[in-house]
């Protein structure tokens, strides 16, 4: 079965400063990676997936992960952020071949301060 | 265009009561999940539908919970009875059905079991 480890629960930053967002898998097979946002009080939103090809994703919000196989780790990270992006993020897997379902991580509360 | 809709957006019961949630999907997506997100966990896929046959229910405690998706459109989540344990946000997705989709959630019932 496959897991997903967020080791960091918070992470406090402040504004326009860089920040990564630490996420590790464990699968037995070939995974797509994904990163979910979630604002208070709203559902899920896509913020980028690795599926194949280049090992360094762009998504949305000038947010980007890089897939790391030999670490296991889908990393997100941000050059700049804002009070804005304070939400929680979700780190997940899928299978591949095994349907479409997703394995998340229990999620890092980022908290973007003045 | 209009994204996943569900109602109600929350509920609060007794114990051993019972309850129903409601989900429709983004127009023209075949696949629906439904997702328990317990406090301070990432999500847990309950239930996945491909039009109105279901493709993995694995997860559904099936002694309590209950989903169906008549006509392959609109769904609805039972528990009956509830527990203490129940007390979530339960979230819906839709996908267009292909494989690596993405999925799109809806805003969650957060659900309060006393």
């Amino acid at each position: 079965a496959q897991s997903v480890t967020q080791l960091d629960s918070q992470v406090p930053v402040f504004e326009e400063a860089p920040v990564e967002l630490r996420c590790n898998y464990s699968s037995s097979v070939s995974v797509y990676l994904f990163w979910y946002v979630q604002y208070p009080n709203q559902g899920l939103q896509l913020l980028l997936k690795y599926l194949s090809g280049s090992t360094l994703v762009k998504g949305i919000n000038g947010f980007e992960a890089e897939f790391n196989k030999s670490q296991t780790s889908f990393h997100l990270r941000k050059p700049s952020v804002h009070i804005s992006d304070t939400a929680e993020y979700f780190c997940a897997v899928m299978v591949t071949g095994g349907g479409n379902k997703l394995t998340f991580g229990t999620g890092t509360q980022l908290k973007v301060e003045l | 265009e209009a994204g996943v809709a569900q109602s109600p957006r929350y509920k609060i019961i007794e114990k051993r009561q019972s309850v129903a949630f409601w989900c429709n999907p983004i127009s023209g997506h075949a696949t629906l999940y439904w997702y328990q997100q317990i406090l301070g966990q990432g999500p847990k896929l309950l239930i996945q539908f491909q039009n109105n046959g279901v493709v993995d229910d694995s997860q559904l405690p099936k002694d309590r919970f209950s989903a169906e998706r008549l006509k392959g459109v609109d769904s609805t989540l039972k528990i009956q009875p509830a527990k203490l344990e129940d007390s979530a946000v339960y979230l819906c997705a839709s996908s267009s059905g292909g494989i690596r989709e993405t999925q799109y959630f809806g805003p969650g019932t957060r659900l309060l079991v006393l």
